[in-house]
């Protein structure tokens, strides 16, 4: 069965500071891959989504990027981390045009 | 441009009522519309989505092109329904766009 990861359930990062997040998926191959920012009231904001290795769409321009090195890994990442970066992060895939949710990253930027 | 909207944060009902959570969207075309749950210290999941026309834990959500509404409903609201509800669009492409969310509190 399909199953997907991702870590680390909580960060508290420096303004300034880089980041990096990371998404994994089992049981199913060339999956669409996603990430989401859940704010309080304003509910899901896809930030970018994949369709293949290095391929990586965009929703929001900010102060993040997404990288997809291998065809199972997706990777959330800044440079340097903005206050406004704080936030619950959810990496997602789908099949069948339902999507399948981690446990997220709640991330405090100090 | 597509949009999901959900007009009540919170909804609080007492258990055995019925309970209803209002999603409207705005979309040129025949989306595929969806209802996710996120209960407490558990993943955001699928509820229902339309062109299943299930029952799901006893929640129903019609498809309403006209008023282009998909509102969820339950005639009997229990105590473990509480949880944050999503309701989502799909344009059958990769992008889904989700709602701001409803709060449901069950009330003893």
């Amino acid at each position: 069965s399909q199953t997907i990861h991702q870590w680390p359930a909580t960060l508290v990062q420096p303004v300034g500071s880089p980041l990096s997040l990371e998404c994994t998926v089992e049981g199913t191959s060339n999956p669409n891959l996603y990430w989401y920012r859940q704010a309080a009231g304003r509910g899901l904001q896809l930030l970018f989504y994949s369709v293949g290795i290095g391929q990586i769409s965009s929703e929001v321009p900010q102060n993040l990027s997404a990288s997809r090195p291998q065809d199972r890994q997706f990777i959330l990442s800044s440079k340097k981390l903005l206050l406004s970066d704080s936030g619950f992060y959810l990496c997602a895939w789908a099949a069948n045009r339902v999507l399948h949710f981690g446990n997220g990253t709640r991330l405090t930027v100090t | 441009a597509q949009r999901v909207t959900q007009p009540e944060k919170l909804l609080s009902v007492f258990k055995g009522a019925p309970v209803e959570l209002k999603c409207n969207y705005s979309y040129s075309g025949s989306p595929e519309l969806f209802w996710y749950v996120q209960y407490s210290r558990q993943r955001l999941q699928l509820l229902l989505r339309h062109i299943s026309r299930e029952s799901i834990k006893g929640f129903t959500a019609d498809l309403n092109k006209g008023e282009t509404s998909f509102h969820l409903k339950k005639p009997f609201a229990q105590e473990e329904d509480s949880a944050m509800y999503y309701c989502a669009l799909n344009n059958y492409g990769q992008n889904f766009v989700f709602g701001p969310g409803t709060r449901l509190s069950v009330l003893p």
